[in-house]
């Protein structure tokens, strides 16, 4: 079974810190994406990544920054946390392989900033 | 730019009844995938069927079938024979092929199935 894990479920932090969400999946897929869920948004892509050390801009990548050193691990991080990034945080992975390319995601981690 | 619009907010529907959820797409790739997902309120991401830009045929999986009108940029998921389980959040979702797998989701459907 493909996994992905987030490091954590429930993450409380104050509003300034640097916050840093990871993910890790074990089924060596090329592509890890990052995307922010909210009510009646939907899931918003955040920053994806293609390749180790490739990163792309999502449609909301602003106050956020992602680290990819090896291909089974995909970082997110806030540098300076804020209220309007209250969220839930989903991270996915998915292959460049031929055939059906469906996201696989982990388990989401519910991000209060207070 | 890759777009994805889901314009019903909810939908209910009678058990046993087919319902379609509505999907529109926008991308200036000339290949791609079509994906649906559900979203139970437990939280967890379900692949369910997925259509490929040059697919000529409409993909179905079990009670689920996509109306793939590719002319019309409109990729519209059916369910036939809807289940009290059915009740969930349903999402559609483009990925570009020549766009790093760059994959957008829309805003999402709930679902309601009355008994």
């Amino acid at each position: 079974d493909v996994k992905v894990t987030q490091s954590s479920r429930y993450l409380v932090k104050r509003t300034g810190e640097k916050v840093f969400l990871e993910c890790v999946q074990d089924m060596d897929h090329e592509n890890m994406f990052w995307y922010r869920q909210d009510p009646g948004l939907g899931l918003r892509l955040i920053y994806f990544s293609y390749d180790v050390k490739m990163k792309e801009k999502g449609d909301i990548p602003e106050g956020y920054s992602v680290s990819r050193e090896k291909k089974e691990r995909f970082s997110l991080i806030l540098e300076s946390a804020s209220t309007n990034q209250t969220s839930m945080y989903l991270c996915a992975s998915s292959t460049s392989g031929t055939g059906v390319t469906e996201a696989f995601f982990g388990q989401g981690t519910r991000l209060t900033v207070v | 730019a890759q777009k994805i619009t889901q314009t019903q907010p909810g939908m209910f529907v009678q058990e046993k009844e087919a319902v379609t959820l509505d999907c529109t797409y926008d991308t200036s790739d000339p290949s791609y995938g079509l994906f649906w997902y559900k979203q139970p309120s437990s939280g967890e991401m379900i692949f369910l069927i997925y259509q490929g830009s040059y697919d000529q045929q409409n993909a179905t999986e079990g009670r689920y079938s996509l109306n793939f009108q590719k002319a019309r940029k409109s990729a519209n998921l059916v369910i036939s024979a809807s289940q009290l389980g059915d009740s969930a959040m349903y999402f559609c979702a483009v990925c570009s092929y020549t766009g790093g797998f760059k994959t957008i989701f829309g805003a999402g459907t709930r679902l309601f199935v009355k008994a």
